[in-house]
């Protein structure tokens, strides 16, 4: 089955730094990624939509300057948390669409101290 | 209303015996619905997807779908304590498969020994 690889599995970082995750998909093409963030005991909720050579699409209240996505290539997409503050600790997971499926990624836990 | 609205449980049920999970979700354009299953600082796995009316079996698990009443449920049955874990409803936004899921907020599962 297809596979999204997502790195790091787990950051801690000071306040006010910057933190890039990544996500590839290994063994298909993947035009669309899509960010979720989920706080302890809550759902996922799908932060933005990234597509390959174009702008993410960001969801009502996520802020796209904090929230960089960039999706070079068909196979990685990233998102990098700008200015880190402990209120953006969270789990943050990417997917992808392959085989018509979505395929997640081992999501990443950040930590802002 | 939420989009998509799940009682968080948890839900306790015996091992051996059958679990009921479910799901009402508001966008009536809604094509395809998924359940997955999420253990403690994991991603989530997909257990089920169905897209049309009625029921649709995959060993121990059968989702139900009736998009009249706008509902789809989850029924395990011969519970084990291995599927004591938080499982989550998503479904598309809109009519189109582009892969842009809304989650849930997720039932907890207990199954006792």
């Amino acid at each position: 089955g297809a596979v999204v690889s997502q790195h790091p599995s787990r950051v801690i970082c000071k306040s006010g730094t910057s933190v890039k995750i990544e996500c590839r998909s290994l063994d298909f093409q993947a035009t669309t990624m899509f960010w979720y963030r989920q706080f302890p005991k809550q759902s996922l909720m799908l932060m933005a939509t990234s597509n390959e050579g174009s702008k993410a699409t960001y969801e009502q209240g996520v802020e796209k300057d904090k929230f960089l996505i960039n999706h070079a290539s068909l196979t990685l997409s990233t998102l990098t948390v700008t200015s880190a503050h402990p209120e953006d600790s969270s789990f943050y997971i990417c997917s992808a669409m392959g085989q018509d499926r979505l395929f997640f990624g081992s999501g990443t836990q950040l930590s802002v101290l | 209303q939420k989009e998509v609205e799940q009682n968080s449980g948890p839900l306790s049920v015996p091992e051996g015996a059958i679990a009921s999970l479910n799901c009402t979700y508001s966008d009536r354009g809604s094509q395809s619905f998924f359940w997955y299953r999420q253990y403690s600082g994991k991603s989530p796995e997909l257990i089920m997807f169905i897209y049309s009316n009625g029921d649709k079996e995959d060993g121990r698990f059968t989702a139900q779908l009736n998009k009249a009443s706008q509902y789809v449920s989850l029924l395990i049955r011969d519970s084990q304590p291995s599927d004591s874990a938080t499982y989550l409803c998503a479904v598309t936004r809109g009519s189109s498969n582009t892969g842009k899921l809304i989650f849930g907020q997720g039932t907890t599962l207990q199954v006792k020994p």
